[in-house]
């Protein structure tokens, strides 16, 4: 069953933040954030683990709540590049460590 | 480093038709995993591979796709005979260890069956 992403789709201006939300019905093991530029393939930005550890992008920050399942995608003062789509995948627990992506969250900065 | 390359980019075939996909991971990476992207939806995973053995392939359509990783390495993804909700494109990832599971994604290749 795949997580469930929201927004579907946020316009913002330049400089401005903005949340992305991923929930999972299963226990998860970890959550993996993903952005993806139309016509290429996604590119990994961070990945959360389930007792805090976390790797990745250094300008852009996330949350993994354990107990509801559930993470958070922070951009703070959004760029131009950063438009696209951005995916979660998740990893439940005892998954042979495969990801399962919502459907994404479709980003717009605008300048 | 070089990245996980895929061919061909994009590929137009008719209904019935035969198709096959190339993938070659970054180097060392013994996790290889196939994706199916439909226009608007996130990656759907096919099959993985660790080295060259099937680590799930459970949501494959065996009845019509295939896929091999003979020597651990470059893996071939085939699909006999199309349909045209084959249509999408199909990504190949590749990740250091089934542990270390940071997934790097090749280009794709858009495949449109008419």
């Amino acid at each position: 069953q795949q997580p469930v992403q929201s927004p579907q789709a946020v316009i913002l201006r330049e400089g401005e933040d903005a949340v992305i939300n991923c929930s999972s019905s299963k226990a998860l093991y970890s959550v993996h954030w993903y952005r993806q530029k139309h016509g290429e393939a996604p590119v990994f930005l961070m990945i959360l683990l389930k007792g805090g550890e976390q790797k990745g992008h250094e300008k852009i920050s996330a949350s993994f709540n354990e107990k509801k399942q559930q993470s958070s995608l922070y951009l703070t003062a959004s760029q131009l590049s950063y438009s696209g789509t951005y995916f979660c995948g998740t990893e439940s627990t005892g998954s042979a460590r495969q990801l399962t992506f919502g459907s994404g969250t479709q980003l717009t900065v605008l300048p | 480093e070089a990245g996980v390359a895929q061919s061909p980019r994009y590929k137009i075939i008719e209904k019935r038709q035969s198709v096959a996909f190339w993938c070659n991971p970054i180097s060392g990476h013994a996790t290889l995993y196939w994706y199916q992207q439909i226009l608007g939806q996130g990656p759907k995973l096919l099959i993985q591979f660790q080295n060259n053995g099937v680590v799930d392939d459970s949501q494959l359509p065996k009845d019509r796709f295939s896929a091999e990783r003979l020597k651990g390495v470059d893996s071939t993804l085939k699909i006999q005979p199309a349909k045209l909700e084959d249509s999408a494109v199909y990504l190949c990832a590749s990740s250091p260890t089934v542990q270390d599971n940071e997934q790097f994604f090749g280009p794709g290749t858009r495949l449109t069956v008419l």
